[in-house]
């Protein structure tokens, strides 16, 4: 069975710094999809970036980026110039691809994020 | 609407009684997804339709759980005699079938608290 375990129950940032959220996974899969999810008090998921397993370059979007570490089972994403905006539960989550489609998530257990003025 | 449409927003219940939780996906959507988010537990996912079949229904909690889609559309999460730990966010997501880069397009949820 897969596991996705965020260290960080917590974090805070100034506005305009960098942060990093940490992600770890436990897999047997070989082709998969990892994702962060941003979840403001509207309570509604957001994509915020995701990467497939078999890519070895980092995904990146806009001021978002991530630090895939296969081998490592490692998926961490870095904020650059934090916004008020990104404050937000941030949730990281393994796909495995299969046969059905079914885009079944296993999620952590999220990071609340806080920036500050 | 543009968006995944869930209904109500929020509902509170008495121990014992029924609820029904809709979830409206986005049209054309053929995938659609519930998931249960309780505080300390984290995302739980509960079932996949695909078109107005459930081929993944591991996720039930229990035979108190039972969802329906119909006309490949709107889905109904039905829960019978709750219970304090049915107390959670509901959230529906759905999707495009077709390949793997269409992503899941989540509603609001619906926030259930049992009395």
């Amino acid at each position: 069975a897969q596991t996705v375990t965020q260290s960080q129950p917590e974090m805070s940032v100034q506005e305009a710094e960098t942060v990093t959220l940490s992600c770890t996974y436990d897999t047997s899969e070989n082709n998969y999809y990892l994702f962060w999810y941003k979840q403001p008090p509207s309570r509604q998921m957001i994509l915020v970036i995701r990467q497939e397993a078999y890519k070895q370059q980092n995904a990146t979007e806009n001021r978002f980026s991530v630090n895939f570490q296969k081998a490592a089972k490692s998926f961490s994403l870095k904020i650059s110039d934090s916004q008020l905006g990104d404050t937000a539960m941030y949730f990281c989550a393994f796909m495995k691809l299969n046969a059905g489609n079914n885009r079944k998530l296993i999620w952590g257990l999220g990071t609340s994020l806080a920036v500050n003025p | 609407g543009a968006g995944v449409s869930q209904s109500p927003s929020n509902k509170v219940t008495e121990k014992g009684k029924d609820v029904e939780l809709r979830c409206d996906p986005i049209s054309g959507h053929t995938a659609l997804y519930w998931y249960r988010q309780s505080l300390g537990q984290g995302l739980e996912f509960l079932i996949y339709f695909q078109g107005n079949s459930a081929p993944d229904k591991s996720g039930l909690p229990s035979d108190r759980f039972s969802a329906e889609r119909t006309g490949g559309s709107v889905s109904t999460l039905t829960i019978q005699r709750t219970q304090q730990e049915d107390s959670a966010v509901y959230l529906c997501a759905s999707s495009l079938q077709r390949g793997w880069d269409s992503p899941l397009h989540f509603g609001n949820g619906t926030r259930l608290t049992v009395t």
